[in-house]
């Protein structure tokens, strides 16, 4: 069973759309990540939520946290070739665990 | 040079050759991982080393092994590798304090097994 389920699998958008993808969970989080990975990278953190009901923005791109801190989801307006890129989310149940990640979000950009 | 460094980059080995991947880096950060990347499967937690104490083993094959000779390096020695071993290996560090430390992640080293 994956602990953080990740949908959709794949996306491919035309530029100027928007975009949400989501990260859902049965099991409640201390806190929760954002990270993008590019191809021949590593991820890179964009975002940490910890408080439920939680909302940070990044330029375009729009992060929640769930009331009960057991999903998220990644919010992107007008989304240029830029934003393409694996989009992985990540979370912690408790105090400095490691974190546990989910199988991500592939998303293509088209020009 | 700043952040986490992994090398080699790419590496291809035999079945029975033995190599070692690693890690530095200068962020200042008190721990460091080792997480595997498979297609179409989660990042897989195999080591941590907070303090330069190893913390966690997630049920890893012994023909991996785990060095931290000190907290800005980690390293992965492999021997009598499987193909299906063929993965991207990710090493990141953080900060062990808080709810919010984030990974720093190097680029990984594309490693297959032949």
């Amino acid at each position: 069973t994956q602990l953080l389920e990740q949908s959709p699998q794949f996306l491919s958008i035309q530029e100027g759309e928007n975009l949400t993808v989501y990260c859902n969970s049965s099991s409640v989080f201390s806190s929760l990540q954002w990270y993008r990975q590019e191809p021949g990278e590593g991820p890179v953190l964009l975002v940490t939520v910890v408080t439920g009901g939680e909302v940070k923005k990044l330029k375009r791109l729009t992060f929640q946290f769930g009331d009960a801190r057991k999903d998220s989801s990644l919010h992107i307006t007008a989304a240029q070739p830029g934003d393409t890129g694996l989009y992985l989310c990540a979370a912690r149940r408790s105090g400095n665990t490691p974190l546990v990640f989910g199988k991500g979000t592939r998303l293509s950009v088209i020009a | 040079e700043t952040g986490v460094t992994q090398t080699p980059r790419h590496l291809v080995m035999g079945m029975t050759n033995k190599k070692s991947l690693k890690c530095e880096q200068h962020l200042g950060h008190n721990a460091m991982y080792w997480y595997k990347q498979s297609a179409k499967k989660p990042l897989e937690l195999m080591f941590v080393y907070s303090l330069e104490e190893r913390v966690e083993n997630n049920s890893v094959p012994s023909r991996f092994s785990p060095e931290c000779p000190n907290s800005s390096h980690l390293f992965l020695h492999l021997h009598t590798l499987q193909p299906e071993d063929s993965a991207l290996y990710l090493c990141a560090s953080s900060q062990v304090s808080g709810l919010t430390g984030g990974y720093t992640f190097g680029s990984g080293t594309r490693l297959t097994v032949v």
